[in-house]
């Protein structure tokens, strides 16, 4: 099984902050024939269910802020928020979906 | 537009069984496969189960095979969950989530709790 790790578990921040979290698996998610890495992001606001933001690694998904900048390949990528604003305070999940599916256990944003 | 809801919801006793469903609308559910993914209280998320649009294969997450069943009626739009011999970890918001042709989750039901408690 393909283990997700993500680092920090919990983020202060401030309304227009830069913010970077990290995402790493056990095992490389690109795939060689395409070129392409398996690894999505996903935000999850109190009360909510999931909701995507980045696929392939680095493509946002229809409707998502230009600030949510995914990165990456291999066995590290990173989501970046270029100025947080309230409305991201969430729950930010990696996974993994090269074999099956993993998901990361959480980056929580709160607020400073 | 695309919606999931889940239903089912309900406290059990544990070693007892339980029956989740999910019915889609506002897409072609007969072209997209389909998951089961939990999110204990507090906890993070921990995809379960998937199910091929055609019912051709289902996959398991080791710590549900073999007491839970994913299975699909196209014709009423509806993806189950079937749970047996219930554990008090299996307590969690359960939601249905479809996979598109590239296997990421595109959209995501809004969940029904299930807790196990004697």
């Amino acid at each position: 099984d393909i283990v997700m790790t993500q680092t920090p578990s919990s983020q202060a921040v401030s309304a227009g902050e830069k913010v970077t979290m990290s995402c790493k698996s056990s095992q490389s998610l690109l795939y060689n024939e395409n070129k392409k890495n398996y690894l999505a992001w996903y935000q999850q606001k109190p009360g909510q269910s999931p909701k995507l933001l980045i696929y392939w690694a680095s493509t946002r998904e229809s409707g998502v802020p230009d600030r949510f900048i995914g990165s990456g390949s291999g066995t590290d990528f990173t989501l970046t928020i270029s100025s947080v604003q309230a409305e991201d305070l969430a729950v930010y999940y990696c996974q993994q979906y090269y074999n099956l599916y993993t998901f990361g256990a959480g980056t929580k944003l709160e607020l400073k | 537009e695309v919606q999931l809801v889940e239903s089912g919801e309900g406290l059990v006793q544990p070693g007892s069984s339980m029956k989740l469903s999910c019915v889609a609308s506002g897409f072609t559910f007969s072209n997209y496969g389909m998951n089961w993914i939990r999110q204990a209280p507090k906890k993070g998320l921990e995809w379960i189960a998937l199910i091929y649009y055609d019912s051709s294969s289902k996959y398991y997450a080791d710590s549900v095979k073999g007491r839970f069943t994913i299975s699909r009626d196209n014709s009423k739009n509806t993806l189950y969950l079937e749970m047996n011999s219930l554990r008090s970890e299996d307590t969690a918001m359960y939601y249905c989530a479809n996979v598109n042709s590239d296997w990421y989750f595109d959209f995501w039901g809004p969940g029904t709790m299930v807790t196990v408690s004697s």
